[in-house]
């Protein structure tokens, strides 16, 4: 069954270096997600892609991030400037249509020290 | 901003008992998504409800959808430990507009 595929499964970074999170989308899907959940807490929606921009996006997606499709299949989100509280599981998420099943990649958990 | 309100946080219930979630959002909802999540693990999608007081079934799991297109139930009839985990509601804002807006989650705690 194809599936979303989130790589690394976990990044260790230092406070105020770049990171980037990378996912590779179920393949004949349109729309694209990006989410965080900070440990034991609620699913927060980030941003989502559609036809290469940012469809929408919500008030935590800020000029600290930004998402990039560089290919066919690779969909990335970049922190530029990490900070401690952005320590989470991020999730990869994708869809046919918008408003549609999303199917979730396994996540990247990012620690931030 | 708009909100979906999710009921309890979480429930522990004893193997063969059964479970409920709520939630209620402040304004009407295009459709409502229900996502199950084990320990360790990614949501998975359950079933989505789209119409008004539309009830569906999966096997043990009832899921409903309110007249007013503004609260929405899961229930499970005689829990098993492979049920354990959160169980989001997501919330779609309209028809144009695909963001969800995710519950809190109610967390199924089987004692031992």
């Amino acid at each position: 069954e194809p599936e979303v595929t989130q790589t690394p499964s976990h990044q260790v970074t230092q406070m105020g270096q770049e990171v980037i999170l990378r996912c590779v989308p179920i393949s004949n899907h349109l729309y694209f997600y990006w989410y965080r959940q900070i440990l034991g807490q609620k699913v927060e929606f980030l941003v989502s892609f559609y036809n290469n921009e940012i469809s929408e996006k919500s008030e935590i997606f800020d000029d600290q991030f930004s998402v990039e499709r560089p290919d066919g299949s690779n969909f990335t989100l970049k922190i530029r400037s990490t900070k401690l509280e952005d320590s989470a599981m991020y999730f990869c998420a994708s869809s046919v249509e918008g408003g549609n099943i999303q199917y979730f990649g396994a996540g990247t958990r990012l620690s931030v020290l | 901003g708009q909100q979906v309100m999710q009921i309890p946080q979480y429930q522990h219930v004893q193997e063969g008992e059964d479970f409920t979630t709520y939630c209620n959002s402040s304004t009407t909802l295009s459709n409502i998504q229900w996502y199950k999540q084990r320990p360790g693990g990614h949501p998975v999608f359950l079933i989505q409800l789209v119409k008004s007081g539309e009830v569906k079934k999966q096997k043990r799991l009832t899921f409903q959808f309110g007249e007013a297109k503004k609260n929405s139930s899961l229930h499970i009839t005689a829990t098993q430990t492979t049920d354990v985990g959160t169980y989001f509601c997501a919330g779609g804002r309209s028809v144009s507009n695909y963001q969800l807006i995710w519950g809190a989650g109610t967390k199924l705690i089987i004692k031992p």
